[in-house]
């Protein structure tokens, strides 16, 4: 079965700075990657996708993500935080194939805290 | 163009009683997903449906929980008798394809609070 770990459940940084926030993904196969974000009582939102294209993903409000077959890792990047990044970010995975499963399974979240 | 639509944003109901939830997906979809967040468990899946069928509930708690789909355009999330440990944030759904590669598109969600 497939599942999904999100190192640090509470990541800090300040307004400028980098923002890494890990993902490490545990099944057979690559699977499906996502990132989605979810700002304080509202639904989540895409950032970006691996679908077994391009290792090096762009998203939107300039957050990357890139694959790692070799540590199965999926991170995600900024390179400049922002105020309004702040937010709770997931990572999910889903598994390819006809008979994989559609519905995405869940990281933990991490909040992410970006201070003046 | 219109996104996922949930029904009501926030429900405070008495233990016992019926809850429905509600939910439009995105037109064109054929695939919607049931899913709750708690503190304790995070995001689960509780049900999906594709074309309108029920393909994997094995996230229903209950049998207190039943979801139906009777078009392409509708979906409720019925919990009879509701409790308190049901109380959550019930997110639907939406995406086109069978791929397992098509992106999510979520609602709002209900936030739902059983006294």
């Amino acid at each position: 079965a497939q599942s999904v770990t999100q190192l640090g459940s509470h990541v800090s940084v300040s307004e400028g700075a980098l923002v890494l926030l890990r993902c490490n993904y545990s099944s057979s196969v690559p699977p499906y990657l996502f990132w989605y974000v979810q700002y304080p009582n509202q639904g989540l939102q895409l950032l970006l996708k691996y679908t077994s294209a391009a290792t090096l993903v762009k998203g939107i409000n300039g957050f990357e993500a890139e694959f790692k077959k070799s540590e199965t890792s999926f991170h995600l990047t900024k390179p400049s935080a922002h105020m309004s990044d702040a937010a709770e970010y997931f990572c999910a995975v889903i598994m390819p194939g006809d008979t994989g499963r559609r519905a995405l399974t869940f990281g933990s979240g991490t909040r992410l805290q970006v201070q003046p | 163009d219109a996104g996922v639509i949930q029904s009501p944003r926030h429900e405070v109901t008495e233990m016992g009683q019926e809850v429905t939830l509600r939910c439009k997906p995105i037109s064109g979809h054929n695939s919607l997903f049931w899913y709750r967040q708690t503190m304790m468990r995070g995001l689960e899946l509780l049900i999906y449906f594709n074309n309108n069928v029920p393909i994997d509930d094995s996230g229903m708690p209950e049998d207190r929980f039943s979801a139906k789909m009777p078009n392409a355009s509708f979906s409720t999330l019925k919990i009879q008798p509701s409790e308190p440990r049901d109380s959550a944030v019930y997110f639907c759904a939406s995406s086109f394809g069978g791929a397992g590669n098509q992106p999510q598109h979520f609602g709002d969600g209900t936030r739902l609070s059983i006294l």
